[in-house]
Parts: structure tokens; C-alpha cells; sequence
């Protein structure tokens, strides 16, 4: 079985303020880590993704996240917050011969001008 | 090359109707899963479809089924629909089996009244 825990719902940050959204979670055998952007009626952009490389992971629009085992943590950053970052944000985790994503309830990200 | 297209974007549906959602995957992608988005959560995996055949199915009674052709298009189809239905559809493809990451759709909203 797999999960995924997205601590804080709302998340709300100044313009040029670093962002963090913290993502935790559960496996039996090695994961895969997915963060994706969903913006207002859309579907959702896959921002980065952990395949068991390098732990720390650099994704599309200045994010990263790193894959921390000992803490099973994924959580995301962005050094400076910019307004079109307002969205909201989704972990996700699958693993080897199990591709299904298992999606966190979100963390909705507000940036503050 | 195109993303993944979905249709109708928007649908309202009366309880108990029938209802089919379609999906053209995106080019060279041969992999296409549905999911479930209720307002405010996150995406919940309802079937993946390889190579026109089921390959793993969420916690969705039988009256959700699925297709794929051998275009690697895909439908969803509801029937006997329940107001708990109304929701997101989300439809997303991928190139195989792996941690490719999915390209999503914009989605379906599916009201049922």
C-alpha cells in the first residue's frame, strides 16, 4: 500500500519569499515522487519527479524537491515566490510494476504581493 | 506534438442517466489512466488501460468501465449515475509502463443533478 501526506492546505507567501510545500510519504518497496500544478480549471502540469536517481530533483518554473528516505519526505521549493505561482499543488507517489499515481489531498498556494 | 485531449469539457447528466467520456491520448503514448477529482480533493485512480487492455483498477464499483482502441484513445463510461458522481474526469497518458510521469488533460466537469 502507498500514501501520501500533504501538510498544510493553504500555504500563503510573500512575493519573493521562499516557498516550501511539504509532502510526506508511505511505501512498502521503493517509490516513485511526482509534484504536480493544477491552476483554476485545468488539469494538471507535472512540475518534477523522483525515479530513484539523484535525490535532489530539479524541476520546470525554478522548483525543486528532494527525496529524503531516512524522513520519507519529498517536500518542494522555490527560492522566490512569484505571483503566477499561485495554484494549487499535488504530491504524488506510485512505485515499480504499480504505475498508479496515489495523489495527496493538495496544498493550495497563495502568493501575497 | 499534442497533449491529451478530452471531451466533452463540460456535462450535466440527470441521477441514474448514462454517461461516456472520451479521451485521445497524447502522440506515442500507448498508456491511459482515468481519474476521479471531487471539489477540493485530490485525484482518486479509477482504471488504467495498456495496449487496449485493463491493466489495474481503483476503488470504483463496476458501473464505471472503460475502453481503449487501438489509437490508444480511451473512454469512460458511468452508468446508473449518482449525485456523489459529479466531479472532475481527468484522463492521462503516458509512453509504457514506467515512471514516466503522466500528461494530463484538462478534464471533464460532470454535474449530476
Amino acid at each position: 500500500a502507498q500514501s501520501v501526506t500533504q501538510l498544510g492546505s493553504h500555504v500563503s507567501v510573500s512575493e519573493g519569499a521562499l516557498v516550501l510545500l511539504r509532502c510526506n510519504y508511505s511505501s512498502s518497496v521503493p517509490p516513485y515522487l511526482f509534484w504536480y500544478v493544477q491552476y483554476p480549471n485545468q488539469g494538471l502540469q507535472l512540475l518534477l519527479k523522483y525515479t530513484s536517481a539523484a535525490t535532489l530533483v530539479k524541476g520546470i518554473n525554478g522548483f525543486e524537491a528532494e527525496f529524503k528516505k531516512s524522513e520519507t519526505s519529498f517536500h518542494l521549493t522555490k527560492p522566490s515566490a512569484h505571483m503566477s505561482d499561485a495554484a494549487e499543488y499535488f504530491c504524488a507517489v506510485s512505485n515499480f510494476g504499480n504505475e498508479k499515481l496515489t495523489f495527496g489531498t493538495g496544498t493550495r498556494l497563495t502568493i501575497i504581493p | 506534438e499534442t497533449g491529451v485531449t478530452q471531451s466533452p469539457t463540460h456535462l450535466i447528466k440527470t441521477r441514474g442517466q448514462q454517461v461516456t467520456l472520451r479521451c485521445s491520448s497524447q502522440s506515442g503514448h500507448n498508456t491511459v489512466s482515468w481519474y476521479q477529482q471531487a471539489l477540493g480533493q485530490g485525484p482518486q485512480f479509477i482504471f488504467q488501460y495498456y495496449r487496449e487492455e485493463e491493466n489495474g483498477r481503483g476503488n470504483f464499483p463496476p458501473r464505471f468501465s472503460g475502453l481503449q482502441f487501438p489509437n490508444y484513445s480511451s473512454e469512460l463510461n458511468v452508468n446508473a449515475l449518482e449525485l456523489d458522481d459529479s466531479a472532475l474526469y481527468l484522463c492521462a497518458s503516458s509512453p509504457g509502463q514506467g515512471p514516466y510521469g503522466y500528461t494530463f488533460g484538462s478534464g471533464t466537469r460532470l454535474t449530476v443533478v
